[in-house]
């Protein structure tokens, strides 16, 4: 069965420094794996996609993750944070299930930037 | 631009009332969802539907009813039997590919 845990529930970071949040995931076959951000009362917005291509993958904004096979990790990272990085990011696998493509969520993690 | 609308945006529900919650995609997508967001717990799939006239239970549609007349829409109807029916709920619809979902703006319910 595929699950993804997302190791902090909050993160806190000064403008300017690295950010890491950190998902491990566990599937029975090779995943496809996503990283979602949500800001206050909005929907979902795609920040990257891994599908079996590069382990390195670059999304918007300048969020990069990296696919780690022997660590079951999909890091998402971000050289400097930006205060309108400030928002629940959701780490997603993916599955078939009945024929159709299902998404699993974790828990998120919500990430403060700081002056 | 293609994208999804939800609405409205807060809705408000008196007891025992039923409330449905709009959901119109122009994307042309085949597959459509519709999610519970309670605070600490990420997303969990209330209904999905893949084509017109069919759609099956998620996780927890305990309370929950929808349809799927027209491809471009998926209302969600909060009956009076959900329980705690005060979430955020987000409707998504995705193509043929495999891969993400694109999400709406949400609704706010929230019961008084």
């Amino acid at each position: 069965a595929q699950s993804v845990t997302q190791l902090d529930s909050h993160v806190s970071v000064s403008e300017g420094t690295p950010v890491l949040l950190r998902c491990n995931y566990s599937s029975s076959y090779s995943p496809s794996l996503f990283w979602y951000v949500q800001h206050p009362n909005k929907g979902l917005q795609l920040l990257l996609k891994y599908t079996s291509a590069a382990t390195l993958v670059k999304g918007i904004n300048g969020f990069e993750a990296e696919f780690k096979k022997s660590e079951t990790s999909f890091h998402l990272t971000k050289p400097s944070a930006h205060m309108s990085d400030a928002a629940e990011y959701f780490c997603v696998v993916s599955r078939l299930s009945g024929g159709y493509n299902k998404l699993i969520f974790g828990a998120g993690t919500r990430l403060a930037v700081h002056p | 631009d293609g994208g999804i609308t939800q609405s409205p945006k807060y809705l408000f529900r008196k007891e025992g009332q039923n409330v449905t919650l709009s959901c119109e995609q122009n994307l042309n997508h085949d597959a459509m969802y519709w999610y519970r967001q309670d605070p600490g717990q990420g997303l969990r799939l209330i209904y999905y539907s893949q084509i017109v006239n069919d759609f099956q239970k998620g996780d927890i549609a305990e309370g929950y009813s929808v349809s799927r007349e027209k491809k471009e829409s998926f209302p969600l109807t909060v009956t009076s039997a959900q329980k705690n029916p005060t979430a955020f709920y987000l409707c998504a619809s995705s193509g043929i590919e495999l891969g993400g979902y694109t999400f709406g703006s949400g609704t706010r319910l929230t019961v008084v």
